[in-house]
């Protein structure tokens, strides 16, 4: 079946520009996941989807950073006024169930942001 | 929410056991521990998940001691296949951390 897909697979931007950052999830998973990962780095938590409940955003690093998750499925990751710093992969990821952490969350492939 | 600590490498040769450790000094009573496989260019996988003593199923062992404050991903027979960077989660409800990841390097 289909995994978690990601758009796009690469963004190249100019310092200060906006940027969105697209998220499917696997049909039917309840809890999704973003998550930054620049480059030779682990993963660094940004925000956590449950259902319609609202998100914890306290993982986000600055209030350049916003996200929101539509009719519970396809979540977007907004980031204004764009950084060099900002530049990493964005992973989204999304999980069946009641969320937190057991079981298994999916990964999609990441978009790699470029800021110039 | 506690913070982990890996080793940043690792090498091994074909047909060993691996051991990786994890570090999480700080676990909270209802964090639990991942292991998630990462290949360059993909996202994380999931191995395996605990809360203490062992866990195991097809492809890894997890060893969670009592007091929970280190776990040991054990994986039998490795194949130049399983070279990756391992990542360690310490998670609860609403909070997700992440270790740095250790790179695994399997020799032939």
């Amino acid at each position: 079946g289909a995994g978690v897909s990601q758009s796009p697979s690469n963004k190249v931007t100019e310092k200060g520009k906006d940027v969105e950052l697209r998220c499917d999830p696997i049909s039917g998973h309840t809890a999704l996941y973003w998550y930054r990962q620049s480059l030779g780095q682990g993963l660094e938590f940004l925000i956590y989807f449950q259902g319609n409940s609202a998100p914890d955003k306290s993982g986000l690093p600055s209030d350049r950073f916003s996200a929101e998750r539509t009719g519970g499925s396809v979540s977007t990751l907004t980031i204004q006024r764009t950084q060099q710093e900002d530049s990493a992969v964005y992973l989204c990821a999304s999980r069946v169930g009641a969320g937190g952490p057991f079981g298994t969350q999916y990964f999609g492939p990441g978009t790699r942001l470029t800021v110039l | 929410l506690a913070k982990t600590t890996q080793p940043i490498s690792m090498d091994s040769y074909e047909g060993q056991e691996v051991n990786i450790t994890c570090s999480h000094n700080n676990i909270a009573t209802n964090d639990y521990i991942t292991w998630y496989q990462q290949f360059p260019s993909q996202g994380p996988r999931f191995i395996i998940q605990g809360y203490k003593t062992k866990v195991t199923n097809e492809v890894a062992s997890l060893f969670i001691p009592a007091d929970r404050k280190s776990s040991t991903l054990s994986l039998p027979r490795v194949s130049l296949s399983d070279t990756a960077v391992y990542y360690c989660l310490v998670a609860n409800f609403n909070k997700f951390y992440f270790g740095s990841g250790t790179k695994l390097n399997v020799k032939p």
